[in-house]
Protein backbone atom coordinates (compact mmCIF):
# COMPACT_ATOMS: atom_id res chain seq x y z
CA UNK A 1 0.00 0.00 0.00
CA UNK A 2 0.96 3.21 -0.42
CA UNK A 3 1.63 5.63 2.66
CA UNK A 4 0.69 9.05 2.74
CA UNK A 5 2.81 11.42 5.31
CA UNK A 6 1.35 15.04 5.47
CA UNK A 7 3.48 17.81 7.67
CA UNK A 8 3.09 19.27 9.73
CA UNK A 9 0.43 17.47 11.62
CA UNK A 10 -0.47 20.87 12.67
CA UNK A 11 -0.17 24.27 12.73
CA UNK A 12 -0.92 27.80 14.19
CA UNK A 13 -1.35 30.40 11.42
CA UNK A 14 -2.93 34.03 11.78
CA UNK A 15 -5.41 35.54 8.96
CA UNK A 16 -3.77 36.45 5.80
CA UNK A 17 -0.70 34.64 6.65
CA UNK A 18 0.72 32.25 4.04
CA UNK A 19 0.50 28.29 4.62
CA UNK A 20 1.83 25.45 2.98
CA UNK A 21 1.01 22.19 4.07
CA UNK A 22 3.13 19.34 2.32
CA UNK A 23 2.25 15.63 1.43
CA UNK A 24 4.64 12.93 0.47
CA UNK A 25 3.88 9.77 -1.21
CA UNK A 26 5.54 6.36 -0.06
CA UNK A 27 6.00 5.82 -3.81
CA UNK A 28 5.62 7.92 -7.14
CA UNK A 29 1.75 8.70 -7.78
CA UNK A 30 2.50 10.89 -10.92
CA UNK A 31 -0.27 13.53 -10.18
CA UNK A 32 -2.74 11.40 -8.84
CA UNK A 33 -3.23 13.46 -5.75
CA UNK A 34 -6.42 14.91 -4.39
CA UNK A 35 -6.78 17.97 -1.45
CA UNK A 36 -9.32 18.38 0.57
CA UNK A 37 -11.28 20.52 3.55
CA UNK A 38 -13.02 19.28 6.18
CA UNK A 39 -14.64 21.07 9.02
CA UNK A 40 -15.50 19.71 12.55
CA UNK A 41 -18.70 17.96 12.00
CA UNK A 42 -19.13 18.25 8.26
CA UNK A 43 -18.48 16.59 5.02
CA UNK A 44 -15.00 16.91 3.33
CA UNK A 45 -14.88 18.96 0.94
CA UNK A 46 -12.91 18.83 -2.59
CA UNK A 47 -10.10 21.13 -3.19
CA UNK A 48 -7.93 20.22 -5.47
CA UNK A 49 -7.21 16.68 -7.66
CA UNK A 50 -4.62 16.36 -10.07
CA UNK A 51 -2.28 17.54 -7.47
CA UNK A 52 -2.83 21.20 -9.22
CA UNK A 53 -6.55 21.47 -10.51
CA UNK A 54 -8.92 23.40 -8.47
CA UNK A 55 -12.32 22.17 -8.08
CA UNK A 56 -15.20 23.91 -9.74
CA UNK A 57 -16.14 26.88 -7.03
CA UNK A 58 -13.29 26.66 -5.00
CA UNK A 59 -11.69 30.03 -4.10
CA UNK A 60 -7.93 31.03 -5.90
CA UNK A 61 -6.19 31.64 -2.89
CA UNK A 62 -5.86 27.85 -2.41
CA UNK A 63 -3.23 26.31 -4.96
CA UNK A 64 -1.83 22.60 -5.34
CA UNK A 65 1.62 21.27 -7.04
CA UNK A 66 3.72 18.68 -7.03
CA UNK A 67 4.23 15.02 -8.65
CA UNK A 68 5.90 11.90 -7.96
CA UNK A 69 6.12 11.69 -4.48
CA UNK A 70 6.00 15.23 -3.19
CA UNK A 71 3.14 17.60 -2.94
CA UNK A 72 1.84 20.88 -1.43
CA UNK A 73 -1.09 22.50 -0.33
CA UNK A 74 -0.80 26.36 -0.37
CA UNK A 75 -3.38 28.68 1.22
CA UNK A 76 -1.92 32.63 -0.50
CA UNK A 77 -3.89 34.39 2.60
CA UNK A 78 -5.51 32.59 5.36
CA UNK A 79 -9.17 33.74 6.21
CA UNK A 80 -11.68 32.73 9.27
CA UNK A 81 -12.79 30.35 7.23
CA UNK A 82 -10.14 28.54 6.23
CA UNK A 83 -9.51 27.11 9.41
CA UNK A 84 -10.10 23.39 9.47
CA UNK A 85 -7.97 19.86 8.97
CA UNK A 86 -6.72 19.29 5.54
CA UNK A 87 -6.11 15.77 3.92
CA UNK A 88 -4.20 14.60 0.95
CA UNK A 89 -5.46 11.82 -1.08
CA UNK A 90 -3.63 9.19 -3.61
CA UNK A 91 -5.89 7.70 -5.98
CA UNK A 92 -3.00 6.62 -8.08
CA UNK A 93 -3.99 2.93 -6.86
CA UNK A 94 -6.27 0.72 -4.62
CA UNK A 95 -6.36 0.94 -1.81
CA UNK A 96 -6.44 4.53 -1.75
CA UNK A 97 -4.98 5.92 1.18
CA UNK A 98 -4.81 9.32 2.78
CA UNK A 99 -2.73 11.41 5.04
CA UNK A 100 -3.19 11.92 8.63
CA UNK A 101 -4.43 14.56 8.33
CA UNK A 102 -3.49 18.44 8.67
CA UNK A 103 -5.19 20.68 11.64
CA UNK A 104 -4.80 24.39 10.83
CA UNK A 105 -5.91 26.83 13.85
CA UNK A 106 -5.90 30.18 14.62
CA UNK A 107 -2.87 31.61 16.44
CA UNK B 1 -26.96 20.51 -8.35
CA UNK B 2 -25.41 17.51 -7.74
CA UNK B 3 -26.94 15.63 -4.10
CA UNK B 4 -25.58 12.61 -2.76
CA UNK B 5 -27.94 11.18 0.44
CA UNK B 6 -26.74 8.26 2.33
CA UNK B 7 -29.25 6.40 5.08
CA UNK B 8 -29.47 3.21 6.62
CA UNK B 9 -27.00 4.06 9.47
CA UNK B 10 -27.41 2.91 12.68
CA UNK B 11 -27.01 1.09 16.22
CA UNK B 12 -26.00 -2.82 15.89
CA UNK B 13 -24.21 -5.44 17.57
CA UNK B 14 -21.04 -6.96 16.81
CA UNK B 15 -21.78 -9.44 14.21
CA UNK B 16 -24.30 -7.61 13.05
CA UNK B 17 -25.67 -6.71 9.54
CA UNK B 18 -26.65 -3.20 8.29
CA UNK B 19 -26.99 -1.59 4.68
CA UNK B 20 -26.26 1.94 3.42
CA UNK B 21 -27.85 3.32 0.56
CA UNK B 22 -26.61 6.75 -1.21
CA UNK B 23 -29.35 8.17 -3.62
CA UNK B 24 -27.49 10.16 -6.15
CA UNK B 25 -29.33 13.14 -8.34
CA UNK B 26 -28.11 15.95 -10.45
CA UNK B 27 -25.35 14.34 -12.95
CA UNK B 28 -25.77 10.69 -14.81
CA UNK B 29 -24.65 8.18 -12.16
CA UNK B 30 -24.56 5.38 -14.81
CA UNK B 31 -21.57 7.00 -16.05
CA UNK B 32 -19.42 7.36 -12.98
CA UNK B 33 -17.85 4.69 -10.66
CA UNK B 34 -18.68 5.77 -6.87
CA UNK B 35 -16.66 5.20 -4.07
CA UNK B 36 -17.35 4.50 0.02
CA UNK B 37 -14.60 6.70 2.75
CA UNK B 38 -15.31 6.17 6.14
CA UNK B 39 -14.28 8.27 9.01
CA UNK B 40 -14.14 6.65 12.70
CA UNK B 41 -14.91 9.49 15.63
CA UNK B 42 -11.78 11.42 16.07
CA UNK B 43 -9.78 10.00 13.56
CA UNK B 44 -8.78 10.78 9.60
CA UNK B 45 -10.59 9.54 6.44
CA UNK B 46 -10.20 5.88 5.29
CA UNK B 47 -11.27 4.24 1.89
CA UNK B 48 -13.64 1.53 2.32
CA UNK B 49 -14.63 0.63 -1.58
CA UNK B 50 -15.33 1.48 -5.23
CA UNK B 51 -17.19 0.28 -7.91
CA UNK B 52 -17.22 0.91 -11.42
CA UNK B 53 -20.12 2.21 -13.49
CA UNK B 54 -21.25 -0.83 -14.88
CA UNK B 55 -20.06 -2.89 -11.62
CA UNK B 56 -17.27 -4.38 -13.97
CA UNK B 57 -14.40 -3.81 -11.76
CA UNK B 58 -15.11 -3.61 -7.97
CA UNK B 59 -12.31 -2.78 -5.07
CA UNK B 60 -12.12 -3.22 -1.44
CA UNK B 61 -10.26 -2.04 1.65
CA UNK B 62 -8.37 -5.41 3.23
CA UNK B 63 -10.46 -3.91 6.45
CA UNK B 64 -13.25 -4.64 4.96
CA UNK B 65 -12.53 -7.15 2.00
CA UNK B 66 -14.87 -11.20 3.04
CA UNK B 67 -17.32 -8.60 4.68
CA UNK B 68 -18.69 -5.73 2.70
CA UNK B 69 -20.07 -5.96 -0.70
CA UNK B 70 -20.48 -2.70 -2.76
CA UNK B 71 -23.38 -2.47 -5.05
CA UNK B 72 -25.25 -0.24 -7.56
CA UNK B 73 -28.54 0.07 -9.37
CA UNK B 74 -27.86 2.22 -12.24
CA UNK B 75 -31.90 2.57 -12.94
CA UNK B 76 -32.90 3.65 -9.13
CA UNK B 77 -29.46 6.15 -9.19
CA UNK B 78 -28.44 4.05 -6.20
CA UNK B 79 -25.24 3.11 -4.42
CA UNK B 80 -25.03 0.31 -1.72
CA UNK B 81 -23.05 -0.99 0.94
CA UNK B 82 -24.24 -4.36 2.44
CA UNK B 83 -22.13 -4.47 5.81
CA UNK B 84 -21.86 -8.10 7.37
CA UNK B 85 -19.93 -9.20 10.66
CA UNK B 86 -19.67 -5.96 12.06
CA UNK B 87 -17.04 -5.00 14.72
CA UNK B 88 -16.74 -2.13 17.25
CA UNK B 89 -13.65 -1.36 14.74
CA UNK B 90 -16.26 -0.09 11.77
CA UNK B 91 -17.70 2.52 13.79
CA UNK B 92 -17.77 5.26 11.65
CA UNK B 93 -19.41 8.27 9.42
CA UNK B 94 -19.56 6.51 5.92
CA UNK B 95 -19.84 9.08 2.99
CA UNK B 96 -20.53 8.20 -0.58
CA UNK B 97 -18.24 10.22 -2.80
CA UNK B 98 -18.03 10.21 -6.79
CA UNK B 99 -14.95 10.48 -8.18
CA UNK B 100 -12.04 12.28 -7.26
CA UNK B 101 -11.97 14.51 -10.38
CA UNK B 102 -15.98 15.61 -9.21
CA UNK B 103 -15.52 15.79 -5.74
CA UNK B 104 -18.99 15.45 -4.74
CA UNK B 105 -19.61 13.82 -1.25
CA UNK B 106 -22.94 13.12 0.53
CA UNK B 107 -23.22 14.28 4.46
CA UNK B 108 -22.79 10.78 5.69
CA UNK B 109 -24.39 8.40 7.97
CA UNK B 110 -23.30 7.23 11.11
CA UNK B 111 -22.98 3.49 11.81
CA UNK B 112 -22.40 2.56 15.78
CA UNK B 113 -21.43 -0.92 16.35
CA UNK B 114 -21.51 -2.00 20.55
CA UNK B 115 -23.31 -4.17 22.84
Amino acid sequence: DIQMTQSPSSLSASVGDRVTITCRASQGISNYLAWFQQKPGKAPKSLIYAASSLQSGVPSKFSGSGSGTDFTLTISSLQPEDFATYYCQQYNSYPWTFGQGTKVEIK
Amino acid sequence: EVQLVESGGGLVKPGGSLRLSCAASGFTFSSYSMNWVRQAPGKGLEWVSSISSSSSYIYYADSVKGRFTISRDNAKNSLYLQMNSLRAEDTAVYYCATPTENGDWGQGTLVTVSS
